[in-house]
């Protein structure tokens, strides 16, 4: 089975530090995503990977950077936590072949909140 | 753009009734369809999958059917459990070689025993 990890479930930062959340998958996946989830809004795509070092923004990139160094490791980084920041984010990976078909497989989440 | 639209929850069912959640959307092209399952203190899974007109998914007695010409993908199942209680999404991928999702908003279901 394919395992995608968080590193934290739970996460406490302040306004203005920079927050970085880790997601690492061990299936050598191409494809990897952070989400946020609200309650309401369901899930809605931060930024998206196709390779190390590639990056592309989703539909609420602002006030968020990601990093993909290494084809497991996809972090996303808050470079100046604030109180809207507060949220359920949530990584997943896909394999680079199956175009459109292949399900997308996700972490159990980081529950972020910003004081 | 695309978007995908469910029925509003909470939804609350006592045990072995029957279960529909509207899904229906809006894509340019042939987009495959999804339902995912979040079940509490998880991420989400792949609960079935469409990828053409008419296709039917199906698992663990749920079921989907892709219909273009209403364009939707309403999630059923006969007779729910208590283990069913969880949050479900529907969405979809544009096709091709775009791996991007785009989610409804989610409903809570809610099984009584």
């Amino acid at each position: 089975d394919v395992k995608v990890t968080q590193s934290s479930r739970y996460l406490v930062k302040r306004t203005g530090e920079k927050v970085f959340l880790e997601c690492v998958q061990d299936m050598d996946h191409e494809n990897m995503f952070w989400y946020r989830q609200d309650p309401g809004l369901g899930l809605r795509l931060i930024y998206f990977s196709y390779d190390v070092k590639m990056k592309e923004k989703g539909d609420i990139p602002e006030g968020y950077s990601v990093s993909r160094e290494k084809k497991e490791r996809f972090s996303l980084i808050l470079e100046s936590a604030s109180t809207n920041q507060t949220s359920m984010y949530l990584c997943a990976s896909t394999p680079g072949w199956g175009g459109s078909n292949q399900p997308q497989h996700f972490g159990d989440g980081t529950r972020l909140s910003i004081l | 753009g695309d978007s995908v639209t469910q029925m509003e929850g909470p939804v609350t069912l006592s045990e072995e009734a029957f279960l529909t959640i509207n899904c229906t959307y809006t894509a340019t092209g042939y987009p495959s369809l999804f339902w995912y399952v979040q079940y509490p203190g998880e991420g989400l899974q792949l609960l079935l999958k469409a990828t053409k007109a008419d296709d039917k998914g199906s698992n663990k007695g749920f079921e989907a059917t892709y219909r273009k010409e209403t364009t939707s993908f309403h999630l059923e199942k006969g007779s729910v459990q208590v283990s069913d209680s969880a949050v479900y999404f529907c969405a979809l991928s544009e096709g091709g070689s775009n791996y991007k999702l785009t989610f409804g908003k989610g409903t809570l279901l809610t099984v009584n025993p």
